[in-house]
């Protein structure tokens, strides 16, 4: 059964960047697409944007897409975001999570991490 | 982007009871692809319903869905205390990809 597990910093001040890593576990990386999610406190979920073999696929929301990039390391199985130039308001829940296409839902999502942006 | 509204922000239900959600899109959403997803405080969203009316596998049947164009809903019949949660729809027809704010299942 594939498992997803992001990691990260907890902690980022404001105007640095934020990296995160999910690593997945049971099952191949390839042939996926791999997305990032968000959920600030209290508020609803977000999709920053997927990655899709080796990066020949990116997909950005466009609201986002000037601060994020989205990696995959295959050797490691590892999807990485990095998020630039964060404010308060990049203070959220980050999951990532698989889908079967680009046309797909969100199936499994990893258990998330809290980042939260303060100086 | 195409913007989900859920209704109600709160359902307080009592265990054995039926929830009825509702979920509406500012526009048609492509193709009824529609999800929605069942989520507890500290835990991932977890599927439950795609392409509007489809159950998950391993999904009981007391959780159905229906809908297409611009209105969706989520019934839950006979509400097991395991199923108090937030429940989230989400449209994967047009990119970006969107979210309702959610809908808060509690015990009455």
């Amino acid at each position: 059964q594939v498992q997803l597990q992001e990691s990260g910093p907890g902690l980022v001040k404001p105007s640095e960047t934020l990296s995160l890593t999910c690593t997945v576990s049971g099952g191949s990386i390839s042939q996926y697409y791999w997305s990032w999610i968000r959920q600030p406190p209290g508020a609803g979920l977000e999709w920053i944007g997927y990655i899709y073999n080796r990066g020949r696929a990116n997909k950005y929301n466009p609201s986002l897409e000037s601060r994020v990039t989205i990696s995959l390391d295959m050797s490691k199985s590892q999807i990485s975001l990095e998020f630039n130039s964060v404010t308060a308001a990049d203070t959220a829940v980050y999951y990532c999570a698989r889908s079967n296409s680009w046309i797909n839902w969100f199936d499994p999502w990893g258990r998330g991490t809290l980042v939260i942006v303060s100086s | 982007e195409n913007v989900l509204t859920q209704s109600p922000g709160t359902l307080s239900l009592s265990p054995g009871e039926r929830a009825t959600l509702s979920c509406r899109a500012s526009q048609s959403v492509v193709g009824n692809y529609l999800a929605w997803y069942q989520q507890k405080p500290g835990q991932a969203p977890r599927i439950l319903i795609y392409g509007a009316s489809d159950r998950a596998t391993g999904i009981p049947d007391r959780f159905s869905a229906s809908g297409s164009g611009t209105d969706f809903t989520l019934t839950i019949n006979r509400l097991e205390p395991e199923d108090f949660a937030v429940y989230h729809c989400q449209q994967y027809g047009s990119a970006p990809w969107t979210f309702g704010q959610g809908t808060k299942v509690e015990i009455k």
